[in-house]
């Protein structure tokens, strides 16, 4: 079964600094999709990666896609204590839609 | 208007026990999912329904029952709870040839004593 492995775990940062996570795959992405969780809520969808090199922006977030490496990057600049939160990847297994796999997720705090 | 959601949101109960969580989507998807975050906040799949049908049945142990009356609803029933059960469950929906964009709902964080 597909594993995505999440990096780092967690993340603090001062606010105004840039930050990166990344998600790497054990098998082949045929689709990425990030999601960010707030504490007692539900995940919430920022944006799908489905072609090498693809790059997407939501806001100040950025996510790429490296289908080379089995990889994908989420990059937010000058964040803000609105960012903070669990930040999901997850891929489609086999290409099938109907079951996404997610990472443990990197909890972001940022701090004022 | 809430497009999916769950009841109820928190729920305590005890060993043996048996509960339901519900769910409802209003946004015509035809796919909907159970999903469980565990204390480490790992989220796995449980469950999916396609218009109804189950399509997916990631090995959850048989006291855990699915039912989905029609497309827009999809129930989850555990029986003899157990301690380990205790987790925050997701119930998602999504267009069944979407692009994998799931509309989750706000969990359920169910404790078991």
């Amino acid at each position: 079964s597909q594993e995505l492995e999440q990096s780092p775990q967690s993340l603090i940062v001062q606010e105004g600094k840039n930050l990166t996570i990344n998600c790497t795959s054990s098998k082949t992405l045929y689709g990425l999709y990030w999601y960010k969780q707030k504490y007692g809520e539900g995940l919430i969808f920022l944006m799908m990666l489905q072609k090498g090199g693809e790059e997407k922006s939501h806001e100040k977030i950025t996510a790429k896609l490296d289908e080379k490496k089995q990889q994908s990057s989420l990059h937010i600049t000058a964040s803000q204590p609105s960012h903070a939160g669990i930040y999901l990847c997850g891929a489609g297994a086999g290409g099938s839609n109907y079951k996404l796999t997610f990472g443990k997720g990197t909890l972001l705090t940022v701090n004022p | 208007d809430t497009a999916v959601s769950q009841t109820p949101k928190y729920l305590v109960t005890q060993m043996g026990n048996d509960k339901s969580i519900k769910c409802e989507q209003n946004l015509g998807h035809d796919t909907m999912y159970w999903y469980k975050q565990d204390s480490k906040k790992f989220l796995k799949i449980m469950f999916s329904y396609n218009n109804k049908e189950l399509i997916i049945n990631e090995t959850v142990p048989n006291r855990f029952s699915p039912k989905s009356p029609d497309k827009a609803h999809l129930n989850l029933h555990i029986n003899s709870l157990e301690l380990g059960d205790s987790a925050v469950y997701f119930c998602a929906s999504s267009q069944q040839t979407g692009t994998g964009e799931l509309f989750f709902g706000e969990g359920s964080r169910l404790t078991v004593l």
